[in-house]
């Protein structure tokens, strides 16, 4: 069984202030971890992904994650906010035995302000 | 330009009525799914494929019925045995089958309104 916790529902913060979305995960395997964006009445947009190479992803828009086994852990990270990155963002773990389906966090909905 | 084509992107259900949401792709992708959001909920899983003429049930699919005649489309019928139908319904597909590494591509949804 698979399970994905996104610690917070809303984040705030301020245009140029850095960004932390918090995300815990549960997998009988060793998993592979997703991060998704979806703007307003749109589909999703794939952000990162971490599959067992490299610990520290980068992804699109200046956005990176850390995997951290012993926390079970894969939290969002950027430097810098930008009014563009409101938007609701979503964990995804997948892994298992047999065929593998996403399993989805509840979401997080990133707040800039000016 | 490839992608994942859903339509309508609004959708209005009297109680009773069973409604077709249609998606496409043509990405040749082998896996495709539905899924459900409703607000502070995430994504649930309603029906996936893994391969044409064969499907599975996801975490939600009372109430819903599909088809995959073609690799290209996976057709979701919401009937009237869905008691709250109302939600944001989306469609993906992936390249491989169920690998965990694989990321799924989403299309832009189908907002379902029961009047």
């Amino acid at each position: 069984a698979q399970s994905v916790t996104q610690l917070d529902s809303h984040v705030s913060v301020s245009e140029g202030t850095p960004v932390l979305l918090r995300c815990n995960y549960s997998s009988s395997y060793s998993p592979s971890l997703f991060w998704y964006v979806q703007h307003p009445n749109k589909g999703l947009q794939l952000l990162l992904k971490y599959t067992s190479a490299a610990t520290l992803v980068k992804g699109i828009n200046g956005f990176e994650a850390e995997f951290k086994k012993s926390e079970t852990s894969f939290h969002l990270t950027k430097p810098s906010a930008h009014m563009s990155d409101a938007a609701e963002y979503f964990c995804v773990v997948s892994g298992g035995s047999g065929y593998s389906t996403l399993t989805f966090g509840k979401g997080t909905m990133l707040l800039v302000s000016p | 330009d490839g992608g994942i084509t859903q339509s309508p992107k609004y959708l209005f259900r009297k109680e009773g009525q069973n409604v077709t949401l249609s998606c496409e792709q043509n990405l040749n992708h082998d896996a495709m799914y539905w899924y459900r959001q409703d607000p502070g909920q995430g994504l649930r899983l309603i029906y996936y494929s893994q391969i044409v003429n064969d499907f599975q049930k996801g975490d939600i699919a009372e109430g819903y019925s599909v088809s995959r005649e073609k690799k290209e489309s996976f057709p979701l019928t919401v009937t009237s045995a869905q008691k709250n139908p109302t939600a944001f319904y989306l469609c993906a597909s992936s390249i491989d089958r169920g690998q965990k590494n694989t990321e799924a591509f989403f299309g832009q949804g189908t907002r379902l309104t029961v009047v």
